[in-house]
């Protein structure tokens, strides 16, 4: 069965500084998408980035990348020169069957605090 | 502007109650999905539909159900048998089928069984 590890639970950061949020999954197909959400405090899951498996290449979206590694099944995110604006909960998630619907393996999520 | 509305926000049941959770979406999506957020565990399936008049159990049903006669709309009922309903609730939808989709969001229900 398929199974989306996050790690750490919590990491606190001062603003400027650039953090990682880890991201390990499992699964047995060789198809499969991944996905990174940001839950802020209001609730709503607000989506960052999807990534077939078929596409290593790393992306970065300003002061967001990620860096997917089929060879360690890793999906990690960095966001640089953090803000207090980034602190919320961030969710990596798996997709697997992709001719069916959206359905999601969530990790437990990461919260990042930002402070000043 | 086009989105996935829940409703209501905050929901207090009696322990015994059924109660229903509401989620309307104006994207077109054929898919709408039902996940429940407890702390430290993530999101979990409850259930989904692809199309209407159809859906499908996910990994935690029990205790649950769910109507899809329109398109737009797909609401969840907690029911009496849902052992610990306490949680937060979110309604997605997606597009279906092939490569490359992603669900969005609503802004969840959050509710408590007092």
């Amino acid at each position: 069965a398929q199974k989306v590890t996050q790690a750490q639970t919590e990491i606190s950061v001062v603003e400027k500084e650039d953090v990682t949020l880890d991201c390990v999954y499992e699964t047995r197909d060789t198809t499969y998408y991944l996905f990174w959400y940001k839950q802020p405090p209001s609730g709503e899951l607000v989506f960052l980035i999807r990534r077939n498996s078929f596409d290593e290449q790393n992306e970065i979206s300003g002061r967001y990348s990620w860096n997917f590694q089929k060879s360690t099944s890793s999906f990690n995110f960095t966001i640089t020169a953090s803000q207090v604006v980034d602190s919320a909960v961030y969710f990596c998630a798996l997709k697997e069957d992709p001719g069916t619907a959206c359905k999601l393996t969530f990790g437990t999520g990461t919260r990042l605090q930002v402070t000043l | 502007d086009g989105g996935i509305t829940q409703s209501p926000k905050y929901l207090f049941r009696k322990e015994g109650q059924n109660v229903t959770l509401s989620c309307e979406q104006n994207l077109n999506h054929d898919a709408m999905y039902w996940y429940r957020q407890d702390p430290g565990q993530g999101l979990r399936l409850i259930y989904y539909s692809q199309i209407v008049n159809d859906f499908q159990k996910g990994d935690i049903a029990e205790g649950y159900s769910v109507s899809r006669e329109k398109k737009e709309s797909f609401p969840l009922t907690v029911t009496s048998a849902q052992k610990n309903p306490t949680a937060f609730y979110l309604c997605a939808s997606s597009i279906t089928g092939g490569a490359g989709t992603e669900a969005f969001f609503g802004q969840g229900t959050r509710l408590t069984v007092v």
